[in-house]
């Protein structure tokens, strides 16, 4: 059972254009959810993550857009770059358990 | 410097032998995981920790083992390896003290294992 699902599985955006991820869950335990950047042949690395009580966080050009009676959230990477070229994760967490569920992944390749 | 050193970067094993990989972290965080990465599989969760001497079964256990006897070290073992191409182990650590900060995981570089 997938419990974050995340789309699109690759993107392809031009220099200058947004780049926009989504992720949706079904658990309403969860509590925090964050995103995670990672490059080729290393390790993920936090990018931006918020809770459930606010529906937008900004830091830089990376938002995070949350729906909580829709259970989705999305990840939006404005005036994108080729250094944002990477994989990117959603995740969620419930805090009782310790455990990160992710996403599978979406592969944003963005041409100069 | 403060992080999560995992070790060894590469290694290549023959199938059916045992094959423990290191994770060591300074950043005194309470809980650590081992994770697995497939091409088009995401992040799959393998044990978790969240205290010395505790441990509990992810998604993917079976045919892994770890340990926890101190709290900056969970090392995992793959029990009889198994022929594969090549796949990405990554350990992580969250201090576990609440907040978003407390939740944030981090993630070491990670470790290829290959088995022939």
């Amino acid at each position: 059972q997938q419990q974050v699902k995340q789309s699109p599985q690759s993107l392809i955006v031009q220099k200058g254009g947004i780049s926009i991820i989504n992720c949706a869950y079904e658990n309403t335990a969860f509590d925090y959810f964050p995103w995670y950047q990672q490059f080729p042949g290393k390790g993920p690395a936090l990018l931006i993550a918020i809770r459930p009580d606010v529906s937008e966080k900004k830091e830089g050009r990376f938002t995070i857009s949350f729906n909580k009676s829709a259970k989705q959230f999305s990840l939006h990477i404005m005036d994108s770059q080729p250094g944002d070229s990477a994989t990117y994760f959603c995740a969620a967490l419930s805090g009782s358990n310790y455990k990160l569920t992710f996403g599978k992944g979406t592969l944003l390749t963005v041409n100069p | 410097d403060g992080g999560i050193t995992q070790s060894p970067k590469y290694l290549f094993r023959k199938e059916g032998q045992n094959v423990t990989l290191s994770c060591e972290q300074n950043l005194n965080h309470d809980a650590m995981y081992w994770y697995r990465q497939d091409p088009g599989q995401g992040l799959r969760l393998i044990y978790y920790s969240q205290i010395v001497n505790d441990f509990q079964k992810g998604d993917i256990a079976e045919g892994y083992s770890v340990s926890r006897e101190k709290k900056e070290s969970f090392p995992l073992t793959v029990t009889s390896a198994q022929k594969n191409p090549t796949t990405f182990y990554l350990c992580a650590s969250q201090s576990g003290t609440g907040g978003i900060s407390g939740n944030t995981i981090y993630f070491g570089e990670g470790s290829w294992l290959t088995v022939v």
